[in-house]
């Protein structure tokens, strides 16, 4: 069975800073989407990754798939209110057959 | 805008009382998931639809039942609530096929509340 680690499990930071969350497996995924989940909302998926070492950037966040496949970051950069939110990531195998969601990580952004 | 639709936002049902949860699409896609989602916790998926071929996953309980009359809509049936099964239930659809990439679309969910 495959399992997605994420951490920092909780993070608070001031408007402005910079922050980096992590997503870790010891499985190898074929792809890894990244989704931000705001509260009474469902996710909303931010990006896919699917190839090793590949680098998204969407505005203040950047994205980056580890060469093997087994890990993610997302960073942001000057993070604002607006990025609070629960994100997740979640992989799936070569078929798709086993698509697994990590635990979160739960951002808040204070202004 | 092509999009997942879950009604109704807010659900109020009573222990032991039937109640039904919908979800449409109109992204045509393939595959309607089924999650749980309990406060803090990822989602947790229930099953999944693949076309008209249903998946269950080993550790949901036989309270949970799903349909797929067609390709746009998917039900969720609780038969018999009881106060754990109070959660957001997310309903999620994907495009699978050769070149995808299995993303999911998420609707907005339904809050379920068991009294």
């Amino acid at each position: 069975t495959q399992l997605l680690e994420q951490s920092p499990q909780f993070l608070s930071i001031q408007e402005g800073e910079n922050l980096t969350v992590y997503c870790n497996s010891s499985s190898v995924f074929s792809s890894l989407q990244w989704y931000r989940q705001e509260p009474g909302e469902g996710p909303v998926l931010l990006v896919t990754v699917v190839t090793g070492g590949e680098v998204k950037k969407l505005k203040r966040l950047t994205f980056q798939f580890g060469d093997a496949r087994k890990d993610s970051s997302l960073h942001i950069t000057a993070a604002q209110p607006g990025d609070t939110g629960l994100y997740l990531c979640a992989g799936s195998d070569n078929y798709g057959q086993n698509f697994v969601f990590g635990p979160g990580t739960r951002l808040s952004v204070l202004p | 805008d092509a999009m997942v639709i879950q009604n109704p936002r807010y659900q109020v049902t009573q222990f032991g009382k039937p109640v039904t949860l919908s979800c449409s699409q109109t992204l045509n896609h393939n595959v309607m998931y089924w999650y749980q989602q309990k406060s803090s916790q990822a989602p947790k998926l229930l099953f999944h639809y693949y076309d008209k071929d249903f998946n269950n996953e080993a550790d949901t309980p036989d309270n949970f039942q799903s349909r797929r009359p067609n390709t746009s809509f998917c039900f969720l049936d609780i038969r018999s609530p009881g106060l754990g099964d109070a959660a957001m239930y997310l309903c999620a659809t994907s495009r699978e096929g050769l070149s995808s990439s299995y993303e999911q679309y998420f609707g907005p969910g339904t809050r379920l509340t068991v009294t």
